[in-house]
């Protein structure tokens, strides 16, 4: 079946350092795929998304191209901030009858001063 | 204006007992959802609905039961509650289709 497979954390960085959050897919067809953000002690929010190959997502400086060769969409930040301290989720969109969206395992990013 | 909302946001109670969290969304949403986030952040669907039917019910013990009493509120019930019920619980809804789904803030459920 469609599968989520992200890297594991936790990832610790330095204010302003270069972020990559990477993720991988196996699926039928090309499903629509997500970056979620969950801050603690909240629920998941949408951070970016992309519907077909080749789409680049962004939002809040955050980026992610749908790379339909290597079946990847990692998730990228030039400059990250403290406040970007959260649980980052790779998601597909299942399709078929239920639609339901897969989760990767999240990846915990701890950004310090 | 809270779009999906959850009660109770901490829930502590002891094992054998039953309780209820309940969810509501005012966004018009057709769709919505049940998902249960262990200790590791992983997150597990358990039940879909789609306009007051069931569509998702991956394999979760029947001591869980979702009702659906209309398409903006999905309450879920738990029986004979047991200590790996531990977990945050999450309600969501969406559109049809590809759209993303909007999450509320969590029920955190200790068994004791």
């Amino acid at each position: 079946g469609n599968s989520v497979t992200q890297m594991e954390g936790p990832v610790t960085l330095s204010e302003e350092a270069f972020l990559t959050i990477n993720c991988t897919y196996t699926a039928t067809g090309y499903p629509s795929l997500f970056w979620y953000v969950q801050y603690p002690g909240e629920g998941l929010q949408l951070l970016l998304k992309a519907t077909k190959a080749d789409d680049k997502g962004s939002n809040k400086g955050f980026e992610a191209t749908y790379r339909k060769e290597t079946t990847s969409f990692h998730l990228e930040k030039g400059s990250v901030q403290v406040s970007d301290s959260a649980v980052y989720f790779c998601a597909l969109n299942d399709g078929g009858a239920t639609n339901k969206l897969i989760f990767g395992t999240g990846t915990l990013l701890a950004v310090q001063p | 204006d809270t779009a999906v909302s959850q009660t109770p946001k901490y829930l502590v109670t002891q094992m054998g007992n039953d309780k209820s969290i309940k969810c509501e969304q005012n966004l018009g949403h057709d769709t919505m959802y049940w998902y249960k986030q262990d200790s590791k952040k992983f997150l597990k669907i358990m039940f879909s609905y789609n306009n007051k039917e069931l569509i998702i019910n991956e394999t979760v013990p029947n001591r869980f039961s979702p009702k659906s009493p209309d398409k903006a509120h999905l309450n879920l019930h738990i029986n004979s509650l047991e200590l790996g019920d531990s977990a945050v619980y999450f309600c969501a809804s969406r559109e049809q289709g590809n759209s993303p789904l909007h999450f509320g803030n969590g029920t955190r459920l200790t068994v004791t």
